[in-house]
């Protein structure tokens, strides 16, 4: 059972913006959690883009921005890039620490 | 840093799924990191195994808390994941990954390739 959920799929053509969410659905995670994000180019690894809800990783373009306000997150690319077309998921924890991941996002380049 | 994952997979006699993961270019034994297992079912999300510290201290997903194990071999600079009575529902792409507490806390920085585990039933 994921307790974090994400759209399935969401599209933009280039240069638009796009915003991906992500939304706690047991209060037992914690809302008080960091978020971080990941993407997932076809045939790779997760790749951390985003920590601590709105840090951005060293080297990840300065489109992608993070965001957290209670109980849900979200992650922005403002610009959108055909070398974006990948998945997107988010990540957080509990107080154990058990690590608990998004559903995952489609983003798609029109 | 890299990770590697290597190993057997799963040995269908005993239906128990190991597989290693190797750390080059930096110690496992580390004050700042843990080492974890992260698996990926075919077209679902990302579900957390487990992960282990250098010392041994190790902490699992509740979920699978009772078929898996993560072990730590400072010689080879490896650590490994047992997942015991495995079915169809284990088939997926398993990662190795490292959580760097003092950069990114509760994040997974770096990651092996992945290595796919298929089950058939």
């Amino acid at each position: 059972q994921s307790v974090l959920t994400q759209p399935p799929s969401v599209s933009g053509a280039p240069g638009q913006r796009i915003i991906i969410s992500c939304a706690w659905t047991n209060s037992y995670t914690g809302p008080d959690s960091a978020v971080q994000w990941y993407q997932q180019l076809p045939g790779k690894a997760p790749r951390l883009i985003i920590s601590d809800n709105n840090i951005r990783r060293s080297g990840v373009p300065d489109r992608f921005s993070g965001s957290k306000s209670g109980a849900s997150a979200s992650l922005t690319i403002t610009g959108l890039q055909p070398e974006d077309e990948a998945d997107y998921f988010c990540q957080s924890y509990d107080n154990r620490p058990v690590f608990f991941f998004g559903t995952g996002t489609k983003v798609t380049v029109l | 840093v890299q990770l590697q994952e290597s190993g057997p997979g799963l040995d269908k006699s005993s239906q128990t799924l190991f597989l290693s993961c190797t750390v080059s270019g930096g110690s496992i034994n580390s004050d700042f990191h843990y080492w974890n297992w992260i698996r990926h079912h075919p077209g679902k999300g990302l579900e957390w195994i487990g992960n282990i510290y250098f010392l041994g201290s190790t902490n699992y997903n509740p979920s699978l808390k009772s078929r898996v194990s993560i072990s730590l071999d400072e010689s080879k600079n490896q650590f490994s994941l047992r997942l015991r009575t495995v079915t169809a529902a284990d088939t997926a792409m398993y990662y190795c990954a490292r959580e760097a507490v003092p950069t990114f806390p509760r994040a997974f920085d770096i990651w092996g390739h992945g290595r796919m585990v298929t089950v058939s039933s």
